[in-house]
């Protein structure tokens, strides 16, 4: 299994600013992926990003509100842009197993905007 | 949106086992079933998965119906660090579809 951290845990800030959220993983993998949890609901998957190709976003999200950064095979970065108390959530990144099947999930960005 | 239902909630008493149903009705032929299950401020934690046959390793067992619309997860002796949501998705590709969960709640 893969070891991943995740930066900051959590913060608090405020409307109309953004912030980075930073993934690493102890191996190489090829597809990291990059999902948010609202209060109380399930995961919801944002985007998917291979090193060295742009991210695909899922329905509904956009990359100018949430530009992805994939520099290398165990590094990637989420930016939740001009914030909203609507973007208060979770966000997880993960990453696919060496057998293709399971994800490895990280600890999560507790993300407070006010 | 979703693939799979689940109860919202469930007990189980320590020591017991613990089934946990799901209902993926829609499921395709080739799209797997996983299970995760999270625990409170933690990262979602892989369980298990399967595709037609049932399925254990060192943390539980799937029990897939024959006609793939119905899936069971068995812990066989809950303790109380198993209490967490637990999640019965279909793998759709390369993306898990995630449902609402089951709220597990292993009482002493």
């Amino acid at each position: 299994s893969a070891v991943i951290s995740q930066k900051p845990s959590r913060d608090i800030c405020q409307r109309g600013t953004s912030l980075t959220i930073q993934c690493q993983v102890d191996s190489q993998v090829t597809m990291m992926f990059w999902y948010r949890q609202q209060p109380g609901q399930s995961l919801t998957l944002i985007a998917t990003a291979n090193q060295g190709s742009e991210a695909t976003y899922e329905s509904g999200f956009v990359i100018d509100k949430f530009p992805i950064s994939r520099p290398n095979l165990t590094f990637s970065t989420l930016t939740v842009s001009n914030m909203s108390p609507e973007d208060s959530s979770i966000y997880l990144c993960s990453v696919e197993g060496t057998g293709g099947y399971e994800q490895y999930f990280g600890p999560g960005t507790r993300l407070t905007v006010t | 949106d979703a693939k799979t239902t689940q109860p919202p909630s469930m007990d189980c008493a320590e020591g017991r086992a613990a089934n946990l149903p799901c209902n993926h009705s829609t499921i395709s032929g080739n799209e797997y079933v996983y299970w995760y299950r999270q625990i409170h401020s933690q990262g979602p934690q892989y369980i298990i998965h399967g595709l037609k046959n049932n399925e254990t390793n060192e943390m539980a067992s799937l029990i897939i119906t024959e006609d793939r619309k119905s899936s069971t997860l068995i812990l066989p002796h809950a303790t109380l660090r198993d209490t967490a949501v637990y999640y019965c998705i279909v793998r759709v590709g390369r993306k898990l579809i995630w449902g609402l969960g089951t709220s597990l709640a292993v009482n002493p």
